[in-house]
C-alpha cells in the first residue's frame, strides 16, 4: 500500500515563507512521479497550483513554487497572505493509471 | 469549460448509486477522466480513472470490484456506478480531468454521497 505523507499542519506569519513537503512511503519522490499541488478552501473544489514538479498553473502567482527537495516534492510559498490559509494537497502519478494524493496540509497564516 | 457532477444522495448500506459528470466546452473524448472523493473533514482520495475512449480503467483498491467508471463520449458524460456501498464510502465525489503529464486541471463542484447504516 503506497502512502503519500504531508505535514498535517503548518503555520506561517504573514509575509513569511513556508515549505510544505510530500513524501513517499516506498522511496524517493522524483520528477518521474509528476508531482502536482492543489489548494482547497472549505466547501470548494480543489484548485491546481503546480504540476510536473514546478510548473505553475495558469493564473497562479509566482510566490508559489514547486521543486524536489532531497527525496520529497516541495511546495514553497513566499510572502504568505491571509487568503493562503487553506488546505494544500500533493498528488503523485504512480504509473499504470494509478494516482495517490497526500493526506493534505492545513496551513494557518498568523 | 466545465464539469458538472450530480447523482449523489442518501443511500442505505449495501445499496447502489450512479453518479454522473457532464462535461462541456472541450473535446471530452481527448482526455482521461477521474473520480476523486473526500470524506467529511478528510483529505482527497483518488478513486478511479478511465482513458479517452473508455477502453481502459483503473481503480483504488478500496473500491475495486464494487465501483465501475464509464463514459459516454457521444453524451460528453462520465459515470461512476457504485455498488455494495459502505458507510466509509460517504464522501463528496468530484469528477476531474487530467492533462498530459498526469495532473488534474479541471474539477467538478462535487456531489455528496451519504451511506447510512
Amino acid at each position: 500500500q503506497t502512502v503519500v505523507t504531508q505535514e498535517p499542519s503548518f503555520s506561517v506569519s504573514p509575509g513569511g515563507t513556508v515549505t510544505l513537503t510530500c513524501d513517499l512511503s516506498s522511496g524517493s519522490v522524483s520528477t518521474n512521479y509528476y508531482p502536482s499541488w492543489y489548494q482547497q478552501t472549505p466547501g470548494q473544489a480543489p484548485r491546481t497550483l503546480i504540476y510536473n514538479t514546478h510548473i505553475r498553473s495558469s493564473g497562479v502567482p509566482d510566490r508559489f513554487s514547486g521543486s524536489i527537495l532531497g527525496n520529497r516534492a516541495a511546495l514553497t510559498i513566499t510572502g504568505a497572505q491571509a487568503d493562503d490559509e487553506c488546505d494544500f494537497y500533493c498528488a503523485l502519478y504512480m504509473g499504470s493509471g494509478i494516482w495517490v494524493f497526500g493526506g493534505g496540509t492545513k496551513l494557518t497564516v498568523l | 469549460v466545465q464539469l458538472v457532477d450530480s447523482g449523489g444522495g442518501l443511500i442505505q448500506r449495501g445499496g447502489s448509486l450512479r453518479l454522473s459528470c457532464a462535461a462541456s466546452g472541450y473535446t471530452f473524448s481527448n482526455y482521461w477522466m477521474h473520480w476523486v472523493r473526500q470524506a467529511p473533514g478528510k483529505g482527497l482520495v483518488w478513486v478511479a480513472r478511465i482513458n479517452g475512449d473508455g477502453s481502459d480503467t483503473t481503480y483504488a483498491d478500496s473500491v475495486k470490484g464494487r465501483f465501475t467508471i464509464s463514459r459516454d463520449n457521444a453524451k460528453n458524460t462520465l459515470y461512476l456506478q457504485m455498488n455494495s456501498l459502505r458507510v466509509e464510502d460517504t464522501a463528496v465525489y468530484y469528477c476531474a480531468r487530467t492533462q498530459t503529464g498526469g495532473y488534474f486541471d479541471l474539477w467538478g463542484r462535487g456531489t455528496l454521497v451519504t451511506v447510512s447504516s
